[in-house]
């Protein structure tokens, strides 16, 4: 079993859908965890942190169920804008020395006019 | 966003040849990391420094090696270049603590004939 794994899309929608990602992760131990968003050939950018309490920054909402070991993206009203990768990133580290951020391979969504 | 700069952004070489990319930061973060991205795949680490004296391999070090010359800059080198380490190259850093998210550089695609 990979340690993160995502939808493995693509998802193509309509704009105005709403669209949700999940991923999940082998280690419960594992201390953070983050949606980022890459652009076809680009850096990574941090989209959000995902806290225990769930979050939520404008259109996107982040959750996260330890006891199931998945973390969710919720992204409303879907823009042209928001087509890109998705990558899940799980810090499985713990302690200062112990940052072991591990990636997932990315789930693709394509908002179509 | 220039924060974290590598150089060069693209590199075409020959088999066997050595290579350095380099990695600068003006975060002022302590840890550094550089991984490759290949097609399809999530980012998998090469190698990571917590403070210019810690240098630890990552999951995929082998045929590279790194130099933190300074808290700003951190090298990686291609001793002698195979065409499977043809990919994109990404250099990141973050603050200290567990919850902190890695910023990342433009990226370099490298390829090697």
């Amino acid at each position: 079993r990979k340690e993160v794994e995502q939808d493995p899309g693509p998802f193509n929608v309509p704009e105005g859908a709403t669209v949700a990602f999940n991923c999940t992760y082998s280690n419960s131990a594992s201390q953070s965890f983050f949606w980022y968003r890459q652009d076809c050939r680009k850096e990574p950018k941090l989209l959000m942190s995902v806290y225990s309490s769930g979050n939520e920054d404008g259109r996107f909402t982040a959750q996260l169920n330890r006891a199931s070991q998945y973390i969710s993206l919720l992204i409303r009203d879907s823009k042209l804008s928001d087509s890109a990768t998705y990558l899940c990133v799980v810090n499985m580290g713990a302690g200062n020395y112990g940052q072991n951020f591990v990636f997932g391979p990315g789930t693709r969504l394509s908002v179509l006019p | 966003d220039a924060d974290v700069t590598q150089t060069p952004r693209n590199r075409i070489t020959k088999t066997g040849k050595r290579i350095m990319l380099e990695c600068s930061q003006t975060k002022g973060h302590d840890r550094m990391y550089w991984y490759r991205q290949d097609p399809g795949l999530g980012l998998q680490l090469i190698y990571y420094s917590f403070d210019v004296k810690d240098i630890n391999k990552g999951e995929i070090s082998d045929g590279y090696s790194v130099s933190r010359q300074a808290q700003a800059k951190f090298s990686l080198s291609l001793e002698s270049a195979i065409p499977n380490q043809t990919a994109l190259y990404f250099c990141a850093t973050s603050d200290a603590g567990d919850n902190q998210p890695q910023h990342f550089g433009d990226g370099t695609r490298l390829s090697i004939l």
